[in-house]
């Protein structure tokens, strides 16, 4: 299967923006999503972990749900700083293991 | 403090292979908890899944990789390796191997800083 994400989105300072990642085919809820933020000349590191857990460290600002109605999760940051700029790459497991990435998003808090 | 360091040669010629470690500080590389992967991002594009291997040498390749991949487990270096055979401009990337802590769910969260390899005559 492929996740499909938006290729970029921008929001000001203190606003809320989500960022989606939608699954091709088979349930989005059949295995976890996770969600990596990869600021640039960087590595990425984990903001979501199993859908909607975050890892120590990661503010509360950053949350992720799954919707399967639309097959899709979803990367939501609340009261936007310009730090949050980055790119977001959301990523899954197939049912042989594999993993998926998503092609990631362009963050751009203007 | 967990750290991981990827080393090899930064240009490697088409048709050969490409050869790179991760050398791990921190934790065992033979720990059950943990499994060690591999990830590449060709220059200014997304992150593409390689594969991983489990502390008892079991591994899960991309099955668009599989036929020219390796990865191992050197424990006496605490050393995880990768080699991708047959290479072309295609496979021109920053290389990162990362971390999977299967106590605390299935995320990448140790990565190290990556290695660039280019190939080209």
């Amino acid at each position: 299967f492929m996740l499909t994400q938006p290729h970029s989105v921008s929001e000001s300072p203190g606003k809320t923006v989500t960022i989606s990642c939608t699954r091709s085919s088979g349930s989005i809820a059949s295995t976890y999503v996770q969600w990596y933020q990869q600021r640039p000349g960087s590595s990425p590191t984990t903001v979501i972990y199993d859908d909607n857990q975050r890892p120590s460290g990661v503010p509360d600002r950053f949350s992720g749900s799954i919707d399967s109605s639309s097959n899709s999760a979803s990367l939501t940051i609340s009261g936007l700083k310009t730090e949050d700029e980055a790119d977001y790459y959301c990523q899954s497991y197939d049912s042989t293991n594999h993993g998926v990435f998503g092609g990631g998003t362009k963050l751009s808090v203007l | 403090q967990v750290q991981l360091q990827e080393s090899g040669p930064g240009l490697v010629k088409p048709s050969q292979t490409l050869s790179l470690t991760c050398a791990v500080s921190g934790g065992s590389i033979t720990s059950g908890r943990y499994y060690w992967s591999w990830i590449r991002q060709p220059p200014g594009k997304g992150l593409e899944w390689i594969g991983y291997i489990f502390s008892t040498g079991s591994t899960n390749y991309s099955p668009s990789l599989k036929s020219r991949l390796a990865i191992s487990l050197d424990s006496s270096k605490n050393q995880v390796s990768l080699r991708l055979g047959s290479v072309t401009a295609a496979d021109t990337a920053v290389y990162y191997c990362a971390r999977v802590d299967t106590t605390i769910g299935r995320y990448l969260d140790y990565w190290g800083h990556g290695t660039l390899v280019t190939v080209s005559s």
